[in-house]
């Protein structure tokens, strides 16, 4: 079983739309949460941190359920620009900045 | 001017081949990484570095080994490369800390026939 776990998608939704992804990850000992972007051949990009109490950046919320072991990003007001692959990246305590990373969900946003 | 930037952007070469991939940044960060993602599999870490005098093996080292060079430069080399090494593989670099975000070069994408 892998590390974090993602559902590979794609998620194909019309612009306007809310989607939401799901991780859920293994480890117990995970401290940090984290999604991040990656376009079609480029380099991911840090999207947003997660906190525990859940926190939102304009259309992009995230949450998390340490009891549960399960991040989620909600995406409202699809936009064209949004389609990418997210990916769930975990780090653990005492590993100094590891990441471990998801294989990513992707998403197409169709007009 | 980018803040990670990987050499060469991408590269064919031929089984038992020796490849170098080079990663040099601009951001001043103490630690740096090098990761190769393959379809279906997500990034997967091969070795990081917390600095000049720090290496250590990731999840995936076989095959690979590094050079730390200076706080700004850290190779990757496959010493004898193989077919299925063939993937797209970035270096990233972050600040000390637990929960510094990672920043990551364009990759370079490697076909070994």
């Amino acid at each position: 079983r892998k590390e974090v776990e993602q559902d590979p998608g794609p998620f194909n939704v019309p612009e306007g739309a809310t989607v939401a992804f799901n991780c859920t990850y293994s480890n117990s000992a995970s401290q940090s949460f984290f999604w991040y972007r990656q376009d079609c051949r480029k380099e991911p990009k840090l999207l947003m941190s997660v906190y525990s109490s859940g926190n939102e950046d304009g259309r992009f919320t995230a949450q998390l359920n340490r009891a549960s072991q399960y991040i989620s990003l909600l995406i409202r007001d699809s936009k064209l620009s949004d389609s990418a692959t997210y990916l769930c990246v975990v780090t653990h305590y005492n590993q100094g900045g590891k990441l471990i990373f998801g294989q990513g969900t992707e998403l197409s946003v169709k007009p | 001017d980018a803040d990670v930037t990987q050499t060469p952007r991408n590269r064919i070469t031929k089984t038992g081949k020796r490849i170098m991939l080079e990663c040099s940044q601009t951001k001043g960060h103490d630690r740096m990484y090098w990761y190769r993602q393959d379809p279906g599999l997500g990034l997967r870490l091969i070795y990081y570095s917390f600095d000049v005098k720090d290496i250590n093996k990731g999840e995936i080292s076989d095959g690979y080994s590094v050079s730390r060079q200076a706080q700004a430069k850290f190779s990757l080399s496959l010493e004898s490369a193989i077919p299925n090494q063939t993937a797209l593989y970035f270096c990233a670099t972050s600040a000390a800390g637990e929960v510094q975000p990672q920043h990551f070069g364009d990759g370079t994408r490697l076909s070994i026939l």
